[in-house]
């Protein structure tokens, strides 16, 4: 069974730029969320899709965007970009087996913005 | 709101010693709680899992166990290797219409020398 895929692996942008990160998760499951790893603020939650509705999002500026598509693969994008958004951005696909939920994450795009 | 506490890092140990790191966290209702490693330039594992209070998780040699009256969920393996050294983060998933919302603690660096 393939696991999550992330693409690309490695982005380098200039400041203002805009970006799209691209993930597809596991065959089967239905939710898909982002995250943002940076060494100061650590895994922080930036939303939830499922079949193709966010259903959650967290504490981020209005530049950070996603969807789902309706083969729940899903993209963010981050417009106008700035120097602090450089990170570790990590997708992680769910599911809930015998009612119980469970996160498998990809191995993440690192981008760095200049 | 929801929380996870964990020790600081790094955790320098010898091959063959013995791993603890705590993990203590406040949620309302009953979370599920987990355990993530983070190998260099890699995305999160699942390492183990623990949905009710007095439930053991345990996977490749790691165990941690549900106290719902400590609110806390150690992780502790008996005889690490050089292998294990990572970051680990501590976990919980608290909302009932998420599969995917994680909240996460700040992470433990564990070195483990020959």
């Amino acid at each position: 069974k393939a696991g999550v895929t992330q693409t690309p692996r490695y982005l380098i942008k200039t400041r203002g730029q805009q970006v799209t990160l691209s993930c597809s998760p596991i065959s089967g499951h239905r939710s898909v969320s982002w995250y943002q790893q940076t060494p100061g603020q650590g895994l922080q939650f930036l939303f939830e899709y499922f079949s193709e509705t966010q259903r959650n999002k967290g504490n981020f500026p209005g530049r950070f965007s996603g969807r789902q598509f309706s083969n729940s693969r899903s993209e963010m994008n981050v417009s106008t970009l700035e120097l602090g958004d450089s990170a570790l951005y990590l997708c992680a696909s769910s599911t809930k087996r015998q009612g119980n939920t469970e996160a498998f994450f990809g191995q993440g795009t690192r981008l760095t913005v200049v | 709101g929801n929380s996870v506490t964990q020790m600081e890092g790094p955790v320098t140990l010898s091959e063959e010693a013995f791993l603890t790191i705590n993990c203590t966290y406040t949620a309302t209702g009953y979370p599920s709680l987990f355990w993530y490693v983070q190998y260099p330039g890699e995305g999160l594992q699942l390492l183990l899992k623990a949905t009710k209070a007095d439930d053991k998780g345990s996977n490749k040699g790691f165990e941690a166990t549900y106290r719902k009256e400590t609110t806390s969920f150690h992780l502790e393996k008996g005889s690490v290797q050089v292998s294990d050294s990572a970051v680990y983060f501590c976990a919980l998933s608290a909302q009932a219409d998420s599969w995917g919302k994680l909240q996460f603690g700040a992470g433990t660096q564990v070195v483990v020398t020959p």
